[in-house]
C-alpha cells in the first residue's frame, strides 16, 4: 500500500459522537486525500490536502472536518457521526499536482449504529 | 457535473481469452486516465495510467484511449481467475489533481 497506513482498520460507534480516521504516510507526497466506497455510488472525494495546513472540500464534504498539521499525517473527523456515514473510507496519496497517479491506503470500515 | 461512466457488470471470460473493459468520461478537459483493480474487501490498486491518444501496453494489460470520442478502454489478454475483480476508471480533472471516478466493472474470469 505504498507506504500509506490507517487507523483505525474497523469501527463501530454510536450515532452522535465523533470520530476521527487518521491516514499516515511516508512517502513524503505533498497531496493527500481521503474518500468514502459506497456500493452504488463508487469512491467519492471528501477533502483532499495539498500541503500542511492547506485543506479543500470536495464532493461529499458536509459532516466531515480534516486537519492536516504534518505532511505525513492527514486526519478525518466525523464531528457527529450519522448512520449515512456508515461506508468504508480510503486515503490516498500523489506526489505532485503533475503526477495525478493517487495510491490508497488499506481502508477504514466505519459502522455507525 | 463531470463524470465517468462504465458498465457494471459483471463482465465474464473464460480463462485465457480477452477481458475488454470500456469507460466514457464526460469532461473534455481531462488530460489523464487511470485503470485500478480493486479485489473485494481491499483497496484499489493503480495497474495502469494513460496520458497520451493511442494504446500503451504493459505485460498482460493494454489501456486505450481516444480523447476525441471522450473513450477509455482497458484490455486484459490471457485472463486469469485470479484477474477477477472490480475494476475501476478515473479520470483527471479539477486544478488540484482531483480523479473523478466510475463506478467500477466487476469482472469475473471462470477456469
Amino acid at each position: 500500500d505504498a507506504g500509506i497506513t490507517q487507523s483505525p482498520r474497523h469501527k463501530v460507534t454510536e450515532t452522535g459522537t465523533p470520530v476521527t480516521l487518521r491516514c499516515h504516510q511516508t512517502e513524503n507526497h505533498r497531496y493527500m486525500y481521503w474518500y468514502r466506497q459506497d456500493p452504488g455510488h463508487g469512491l467519492r472525494l471528501i477533502h483532499y490536502s495539498y500541503g500542511v495546513k492547506d485543506t479543500d472540500k470536495g464532493e461529499v464534504s458536509d459532516g466531515y472536518s480534516v486537519s492536516r498539521s504534518k505532511t505525513e499525517d492527514f486526519l478525518l473527523t466525523l464531528e457527529s457521526a450519522t448512520s449515512s456515514q456508515t461506508s468504508v473510507y480510503f486515503c490516498a496519496i500523489s506526489a505532485s499536482r503533475e503526477n495525478y497517479e493517487q495510491y490508497f491506503g488499506p481502508g477504514t470500515r466505519l459502522t455507525v449504529t | 457535473q463531470k463524470e465517468v461512466e462504465q458498465n457494471s457488470g459483471p463482465l465474464s471470460v473464460p480463462e485465457g481469452a480477452i477481458a475488454s473493459l470500456n469507460c466514457t468520461y464526460s469532461d473534455r478537459g481531462s488530460q489523464s486516465f487511470f485503470w485500478y483493480r480493486q479485489y473485494s474487501g481491499k483497496s484499489p490498486e493503480l495497474i495502469m495510467f494513460i496520458y497520451s491518444n493511442g494504446d500503451k501496453e504493459d505485460g498482460r494489460f493494454t489501456a486505450q484511449l481516444n480523447k476525441a470520442s471522450q473513450y477509455v478502454s482497458l484490455l486484459i489478454r490471457d485472463s486469469q481467475p485470479s484477474d477477477s475483480a472490480t475494476y475501476l476508471c478515473a479520470a483527471a480533472g479539477g486544478s488540484q489533481g482531483n480523479l473523478i471516478f466510475g463506478k467500477g466493472t466487476k469482472l469475473s474470469v471462470k477456469p
